[in-house]
Protein backbone atom coordinates (compact mmCIF):
# COMPACT_ATOMS: atom_id res chain seq x y z
CA UNK A 1 0.00 0.00 0.00
CA UNK A 2 0.80 3.63 0.01
CA UNK A 3 3.11 4.92 2.68
CA UNK A 4 5.09 7.93 3.29
CA UNK A 5 8.17 7.64 6.31
CA UNK A 6 10.34 10.48 7.19
CA UNK A 7 12.89 10.88 9.89
CA UNK A 8 11.77 11.98 13.34
CA UNK A 9 13.92 14.89 14.32
CA UNK A 10 16.59 17.17 13.04
CA UNK A 11 18.50 19.54 14.85
CA UNK A 12 20.70 22.60 12.72
CA UNK A 13 22.22 25.71 13.78
CA UNK A 14 20.93 28.82 12.52
CA UNK A 15 22.84 29.63 9.56
CA UNK A 16 23.26 26.34 8.41
CA UNK A 17 21.70 24.37 5.27
CA UNK A 18 18.65 21.86 6.68
CA UNK A 19 18.12 18.34 4.77
CA UNK A 20 14.67 17.12 5.59
CA UNK A 21 14.31 13.59 3.68
CA UNK A 22 11.10 11.62 2.75
CA UNK A 23 10.69 8.16 1.05
CA UNK A 24 7.17 7.12 -0.55
CA UNK A 25 5.87 3.91 -1.63
CA UNK A 26 4.12 4.20 -4.68
CA UNK A 27 5.56 4.41 -7.88
CA UNK A 28 2.23 6.23 -9.59
CA UNK A 29 2.53 9.19 -7.43
CA UNK A 30 2.37 12.17 -9.46
CA UNK A 31 3.42 14.78 -7.90
CA UNK A 32 4.80 15.44 -3.86
CA UNK A 33 4.20 18.03 -1.67
CA UNK A 34 6.08 19.87 1.13
CA UNK A 35 3.90 21.35 4.22
CA UNK A 36 5.56 23.58 7.02
CA UNK A 37 2.96 23.79 10.15
CA UNK A 38 4.07 25.78 13.26
CA UNK A 39 3.08 25.16 16.96
CA UNK A 40 -0.98 25.64 17.21
CA UNK A 41 -0.63 26.63 13.26
CA UNK A 42 -2.47 24.51 10.16
CA UNK A 43 -0.25 23.12 7.62
CA UNK A 44 1.38 25.83 4.96
CA UNK A 45 2.02 25.03 2.21
CA UNK A 46 5.73 25.57 1.27
CA UNK A 47 6.53 23.72 -2.46
CA UNK A 48 5.82 21.05 -4.64
CA UNK A 49 7.25 19.11 -8.02
CA UNK A 50 5.88 17.35 -10.27
CA UNK A 51 7.01 13.36 -10.95
CA UNK A 52 8.55 14.45 -13.78
CA UNK A 53 11.23 16.87 -12.92
CA UNK A 54 14.44 16.44 -10.91
CA UNK A 55 14.70 19.59 -9.02
CA UNK A 56 12.74 22.58 -7.84
CA UNK A 57 14.39 26.01 -6.49
CA UNK A 58 12.45 28.48 -4.52
CA UNK A 59 14.39 31.53 -2.87
CA UNK A 60 15.82 28.93 0.12
CA UNK A 61 13.98 26.24 -0.67
CA UNK A 62 15.70 23.29 -3.23
CA UNK A 63 13.81 19.95 -3.99
CA UNK A 64 15.23 17.01 -5.08
CA UNK A 65 13.18 14.02 -6.52
CA UNK A 66 15.07 10.44 -6.88
CA UNK A 67 12.23 8.68 -8.51
CA UNK A 68 14.50 5.59 -8.98
CA UNK A 69 15.07 5.52 -5.23
CA UNK A 70 11.46 7.18 -4.53
CA UNK A 71 13.08 9.76 -2.25
CA UNK A 72 11.89 13.08 -1.99
CA UNK A 73 14.49 16.21 0.56
CA UNK A 74 13.78 19.55 0.97
CA UNK A 75 16.70 21.78 1.56
CA UNK A 76 16.46 24.72 3.37
CA UNK A 77 19.55 27.12 3.03
CA UNK A 78 20.52 29.36 5.44
CA UNK A 79 18.29 28.20 8.25
CA UNK A 80 16.75 30.79 10.77
CA UNK A 81 15.19 30.48 13.65
CA UNK A 82 11.74 31.14 12.07
CA UNK A 83 12.31 27.71 10.39
CA UNK A 84 12.26 25.86 13.56
CA UNK A 85 8.50 23.55 12.76
CA UNK A 86 7.35 20.56 11.81
CA UNK A 87 7.98 19.37 8.07
CA UNK A 88 5.47 17.52 6.31
CA UNK A 89 5.87 15.39 2.90
CA UNK A 90 3.10 14.54 0.80
CA UNK A 91 2.17 12.06 -2.16
CA UNK A 92 -0.34 11.91 -4.46
CA UNK A 93 -1.44 9.03 -6.47
CA UNK A 94 -2.88 9.39 -9.81
CA UNK A 95 -6.89 9.38 -10.22
CA UNK A 96 -9.57 12.03 -9.99
CA UNK A 97 -9.83 12.39 -6.08
CA UNK A 98 -6.94 14.46 -5.32
CA UNK A 99 -6.08 12.46 -2.17
CA UNK A 100 -2.73 13.07 -0.34
CA UNK A 101 -1.01 10.38 1.84
CA UNK A 102 1.45 12.62 4.24
CA UNK A 103 4.41 11.42 6.15
CA UNK A 104 4.51 11.74 10.07
CA UNK A 105 6.15 14.95 9.78
CA UNK A 106 9.88 15.88 11.19
CA UNK A 107 10.89 18.40 13.48
CA UNK A 108 13.35 20.89 12.72
CA UNK A 109 14.94 22.48 15.69
CA UNK A 110 16.98 25.68 15.00
CA UNK A 111 19.96 26.57 17.67
CA UNK A 112 20.51 30.22 17.51
CA UNK B 1 -3.93 32.88 2.37
CA UNK B 2 -7.25 30.92 1.30
CA UNK B 3 -10.01 31.55 2.74
CA UNK B 4 -10.65 28.73 5.05
CA UNK B 5 -12.28 28.62 8.32
CA UNK B 6 -13.28 26.02 10.75
CA UNK B 7 -15.49 26.15 13.70
CA UNK B 8 -15.05 26.04 16.77
CA UNK B 9 -11.78 26.14 17.33
CA UNK B 10 -11.70 24.53 20.30
CA UNK B 11 -14.05 22.00 22.00
CA UNK B 12 -14.84 19.80 24.87
CA UNK B 13 -17.56 17.41 24.56
CA UNK B 14 -18.00 14.35 26.69
CA UNK B 15 -18.04 10.46 25.82
CA UNK B 16 -21.40 9.68 23.90
CA UNK B 17 -22.53 13.59 23.02
CA UNK B 18 -22.75 14.18 19.31
CA UNK B 19 -20.48 16.78 17.74
CA UNK B 20 -20.39 18.98 14.33
CA UNK B 21 -17.43 20.91 13.39
CA UNK B 22 -17.58 22.88 10.28
CA UNK B 23 -15.30 24.25 7.51
CA UNK B 24 -16.30 27.03 5.64
CA UNK B 25 -14.19 28.31 2.72
CA UNK B 26 -14.10 31.78 0.08
CA UNK B 27 -12.63 30.09 -2.63
CA UNK B 28 -15.05 28.61 -4.28
CA UNK B 29 -13.06 24.94 -4.46
CA UNK B 30 -14.58 21.70 -5.86
CA UNK B 31 -12.71 19.34 -3.38
CA UNK B 32 -13.14 19.61 0.61
CA UNK B 33 -10.83 17.39 2.83
CA UNK B 34 -11.51 16.16 6.84
CA UNK B 35 -8.58 15.29 8.51
CA UNK B 36 -7.27 14.22 12.07
CA UNK B 37 -3.60 14.84 13.34
CA UNK B 38 -2.59 12.97 15.97
CA UNK B 39 1.06 12.23 17.02
CA UNK B 40 3.03 9.72 15.17
CA UNK B 41 0.45 9.68 12.51
CA UNK B 42 0.72 12.67 10.27
CA UNK B 43 -2.65 13.40 9.12
CA UNK B 44 -5.00 10.46 7.81
CA UNK B 45 -8.01 11.40 5.72
CA UNK B 46 -11.30 10.82 7.51
CA UNK B 47 -13.59 11.85 4.31
CA UNK B 48 -13.66 14.02 1.77
CA UNK B 49 -15.78 15.60 -1.10
CA UNK B 50 -15.97 16.37 -4.62
CA UNK B 51 -18.67 18.43 -4.96
CA UNK B 52 -22.29 19.35 -3.41
CA UNK B 53 -23.58 15.82 -1.78
CA UNK B 54 -20.86 13.95 -3.42
CA UNK B 55 -18.64 12.34 -0.50
CA UNK B 56 -16.66 9.47 0.03
CA UNK B 57 -14.81 7.57 2.67
CA UNK B 58 -10.89 8.12 3.71
CA UNK B 59 -8.65 5.60 5.78
CA UNK B 60 -10.09 6.34 9.17
CA UNK B 61 -13.86 7.23 8.83
CA UNK B 62 -15.32 4.61 11.44
CA UNK B 63 -17.67 6.48 13.64
CA UNK B 64 -17.55 10.23 11.65
CA UNK B 65 -20.19 11.22 8.94
CA UNK B 66 -20.14 14.50 6.53
CA UNK B 67 -22.32 16.31 5.00
CA UNK B 68 -22.15 18.81 2.16
CA UNK B 69 -25.06 20.46 1.16
CA UNK B 70 -23.01 23.77 -0.27
CA UNK B 71 -20.05 23.92 -1.82
CA UNK B 72 -18.74 26.57 0.57
CA UNK B 73 -19.27 24.40 3.73
CA UNK B 74 -18.61 20.76 4.74
CA UNK B 75 -19.60 19.19 8.21
CA UNK B 76 -17.93 16.55 10.28
CA UNK B 77 -19.88 14.83 12.24
CA UNK B 78 -18.97 12.28 15.33
CA UNK B 79 -22.34 11.04 16.44
CA UNK B 80 -21.43 9.58 19.68
CA UNK B 81 -17.80 10.90 20.63
CA UNK B 82 -15.38 8.58 22.11
CA UNK B 83 -11.95 9.26 23.85
CA UNK B 84 -10.30 7.90 20.63
CA UNK B 85 -11.53 10.77 18.58
CA UNK B 86 -9.44 13.19 20.64
CA UNK B 87 -7.52 14.61 18.11
CA UNK B 88 -6.63 17.96 16.17
CA UNK B 89 -9.07 17.81 13.21
CA UNK B 90 -7.95 19.98 10.15
CA UNK B 91 -10.23 20.79 7.08
CA UNK B 92 -8.67 21.72 3.88
CA UNK B 93 -9.79 22.34 0.31
CA UNK B 94 -8.59 22.09 -3.53
CA UNK B 95 -9.08 22.76 -6.69
CA UNK B 96 -8.99 20.17 -9.48
CA UNK B 97 -6.41 20.95 -12.17
CA UNK B 98 -2.62 19.94 -13.58
CA UNK B 99 -1.55 23.38 -13.87
CA UNK B 100 -1.35 24.26 -10.40
CA UNK B 101 -0.41 20.66 -8.99
CA UNK B 102 -3.75 19.67 -7.24
CA UNK B 103 -2.20 21.43 -3.92
CA UNK B 104 -4.38 21.15 -0.89
CA UNK B 105 -4.83 24.27 1.39
CA UNK B 106 -5.71 23.50 4.98
CA UNK B 107 -7.43 25.67 7.67
CA UNK B 108 -6.51 26.60 11.45
CA UNK B 109 -7.44 23.15 13.16
CA UNK B 110 -10.00 22.46 15.71
CA UNK B 111 -8.91 20.83 18.63
CA UNK B 112 -11.35 18.36 20.13
CA UNK B 113 -11.31 16.98 23.45
CA UNK B 114 -13.46 14.30 24.49
CA UNK B 115 -13.27 13.38 28.61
Amino acid sequence: GEDVEQSLFLSVREGDSSVINCTYTDSSSTYLYWYKQEPGAGLQLLTYIFSNMDMKQDQRLTVLLNKKDKHLSLRIADTQTGDSAIYFCAERSGGATNKLIFGTGTLLAVQP
Amino acid sequence: DAGITQSPRHKVTETGTPVTLRCHQTENHRYMYWYRQDPGHGLRLIHYSYGVKDTDKGEVSDGYSVSRSKTEDFLLTLESATSSQTSVYFCAISESGRIRGYEQYFGPGTRLTVT
